[in-house]
């Protein structure tokens, strides 16, 4: 089964941009992966689908603020123009014969 | 556009069967080639996904609980449910029901184990 390993902090300021990775474990590499946007206090919010080829698709009504690349194992969810609102935790998810998995998220502070 | 929402009680006792209900609404749950699944979320920690359903009936589960979950599918009334069984303190968290492969998540709900 696949890992997924993210920082456990970030932070960037208002109006900067930040560039957060979730990196696949060993052998996994060409897994497409979804990120996930959760705000405090609320649920989770379907962000994208990542491929290994940096293509990406977001879902409905996400800014364009927020963009998807890859490189190897390293999957990149990027987010220009800071708001405060991006304030939030980041988890991206893959699914292995019919399991999924997530990982440990990243808790994104806009200074 | 697909809309969950999670129902069932608040509240469970140790040892007993936790049970909650997703009720989809916006699109046909058996129509779709998705997975519904639920994760759960221990207060201050991170996502762990539970088990999934295909609209076919097929189920597959987090192997660190198999032993415990039951997840089902009702296409008449367009709900999938799950059932947690022999819960500890351990097991309270905010449970999601989710649209996995389709970008769907519920509001989820905080089940609280405790006598």
């Amino acid at each position: 089964q696949p890992v997924l390993t993210q920082s456990s902090s970030a932070s960037a300021s208002l109006g900067s941009s930040v560039k957060l990775t979730c990196t696949l474990s060993s052998g996994h590499s060409s897994y497409i992966i979804a990120w996930h946007q959760q705000q405090p206090g609320k649920a989770p919010r379907y962000l994208m689908k990542l491929e290994g080829s940096g293509s990406y698709n977001k879902g409905s009504g996400v800014p364009d603020r927020f963009s998807g690349s890859s490189s190897g194992a390293d999957r990149y969810l990027t987010i220009s123009n800071l708001q405060s609102e991006d304030e939030a935790d980041y988890y991206c998810d893959t699914w292995d014969s019919n399991t999924w998995v997530f990982g440990g998220g990243t808790k994104l502070t806009v200074l | 556009q697909l809309q969950l929402q999670e129902s069932g009680p608040g509240l469970v006792k140790p040892s007993e069967t936790l049970s909650l209900t997703c009720t989809v609404s916006g699109g046909s749950i058996s129509s779709s080639s998705y997975y519904w699944g639920w994760i759960r979320q221990p207060p201050g920690k991170g996502l762990e996904w539970i088990g999934s359903i295909y609209y076919s009936g097929s189920t597959y589960y987090n192997p660190s609980l198999e032993s415990r979950v039951t997840i089902s599918v009702d296409t008449s009334k367009n709900q999938f449910s799950l059932k947690l069984t022999s819960v500890t303190a351990a097991d309270t968290a905010v449970y999601y029901c989710a649209c996995l492969g389709g970008g769907y998540w519920g509001q989820g709900t905080l089940v609280t184990v405790s006598s």
